[in-house]
């Protein structure tokens, strides 16, 4: 089955300064790479996504990037805020198949105001 | 509270008890999933239910056992567990996965279980 390793697991930075956050993932049939933001106690929410098909995709201040062939993905994050502040968890799906997301570990942000 | 919400917010209960966690997703969804949020793994899928049949297990102790009655309902039952069963107990939903459309899963705020 897929399994998705994440790394850093922790990581802080000053803000304004960028992050960025790896991933990669085992299974080549896996085709869909959400992102998913989790600030202190609350619950996990979709902030960004990507499928197979697309090397990269944008949305304000972050972005995330997509290597088929290493299959690794990663987010980044720009100008960070202290509102960035959470733990981000990568996952991997096959739409086509099962479909389940499959989660990395996740990375605790700390952004330093 | 709209979306997916749980209930209890909070359990404690000792080993021997039995008690059970509900959750209830309001956005017409099809597929409802138990995660299990710890230090250790994050985010563990524990089952999956799509069109109220459940279609993954990953080898999940007997003592969890779940029940979805209907689409919008899912219920975790919890007997002798054990002290290290205590974390987040998170429940999500979705459409329908593995039909090739990109899906957002919904989580809902989870449920803090201390086992004593």
């Amino acid at each position: 089955g897929e399994n998705v390793e994440q790394h850093p697991s922790t990581l802080s930075v000053q803000e304004g300064d960028s992050a960025v956050i790896k991933c990669t993932y085992s299974d080549s049939a896996s085709n869909y790479f959400p992102w998913y933001k989790q600030e202190l106690g609350k619950r996990p929410q979709l902030i960004i996504d990507i499928r197979s098909n697309v090397g990269e995709k944008k949305d304000q201040r972050i972005a995330v990037t997509l290597n088929k062939t290493a299959k690794h993905f990663s987010l980044h994050i720009t100008e960070t805020q202290p509102e960035d502040s959470a733990v981000y968890f990568c996952a991997a799906s096959n739409l086509f198949g099962q479909g389940n997301l499959i989660f990395g570990k996740g990375t605790k942000l700390s952004v330093k105001p | 509270e709209t979306g997916v919400t749980q209930t209890p917010r909070h359990l404690v209960m000792g080993m021997t008890n039995k008690k059970s966690l509900k959750c209830e997703q309001h956005l017409g969804h099809n597929a409802m999933y138990w995660y299990k949020q710890s230090a250790k793994k994050p985010l563990e899928l524990m089952f999956v239910y799509s069109l109220e049949e459940r279609v993954e297990n990953n080898s999940v102790p007997s003592r969890f056992s779940p029940e979805c009655p209907n689409s919008s309902h899912l219920f975790l039952h919890l007997h002798t567990l054990q002290p290290e069963d205590s974390a987040l107990y998170l429940c999500a939903s979705s459409q329908e996965p593995g039909t090739g459309v990109p899906y957002e899963q919904y989580f809902g705020p989870g449920t803090r279980l201390t086992v004593t």
